[in-house]
């Protein structure tokens, strides 16, 4: 699985987007890019996932660049309880031969403020 | 529908002493997961299974086992727990035929000294 790259920690404003990068210059081109976050103490959450075409949900924006090798969660209006520490990881989608294990880096701290 | 629950929540033990920690799932999901989380860490798989009777290691599989009797059930044991074992460790699971969202469970603190 390739390695992702996110910086250690951000900082927003509450009410304004938060724009969350994230390097993977080695992905192949079967592997996706997931977001999950991680809000303190409690378990992770998936939050948003995407191949090549920028994907959008109730939670989040993700856009991929076209070479693939990076890619910026967005949270439009982030709020406080979007405080969290989020982790971008790059890995194989679905189907009965993937296993799904996901490999977890540090991830990057948002810290939204009032 | 309570997701995915883990027990117990908080333990201590001794070094040496052996403990089983139970993850129970009510989405009949086909996958799941044993993480642990050291201190300002991301999560590390220690074991997962993709079906009942079916288990398999992850990255820090050393000193623990797991089985999976029931789909619903993930147990991992610790047969002789040491301090390097102290973490917060999180259950997951998901659906077979999905991407790969997880759920994951609440948490187990343990701490042995």
């Amino acid at each position: 699985d390739a390695k992702t790259t996110q910086p250690t920690s951000m900082d927003c404003a509450e009410g304004r987007a938060a724009n969350l990068p994230c390097n993977h210059s080695t992905i192949s081109g079967n592997e996706y890019v997931y977001w999950y976050r991680q809000i303190h103490s409690q378990g992770p959450q998936y939050i948003i996932h995407g191949l090549k075409n920028n994907e959008t949900n109730e939670m989040a924006s993700l856009i991929i660049t076209e070479d693939r090798k990076s890619s910026t969660l967005i949270l439009p209006h982030a709020t406080l309880r979007d405080t969290a520490v989020y982790y971008c990881i790059v890995g194989v989608q679905h189907g009965s031969s993937n296993t799904g294990k996901l490999i977890f880096g540090q991830g990057t701290t948002l810290q939204v403020k009032p | 529908n309570a997701g995915v629950t883990q027990t117990p929540k908080f333990r201590v033990l001794k070094t040496g002493q052996s403990m089983t920690l139970l993850c129970a799932q009510d989405m009949n999901h086909e996958y799941m997961y044993w993480y642990r989380q050291d201190p300002g860490m991301g999560l590390r798989l220690i074991h997962y299974s993709v079906g009942e009777g079916t288990t398999a290691k992850g990255e820090v599989p050393d000193g623990y086992n797991v089985s999976r009797l029931k789909k619903q059930n993930f147990l991992l044991g610790l047969e002789s727990a040491a301090p390097s074992q102290t973490s917060v460790y999180f259950c997951a699971s998901r659906r077979q035929s999905s991407y790969n969202e997880q759920f994951f469970g609440p948490g187990t603190r343990l701490t042995v000294l």
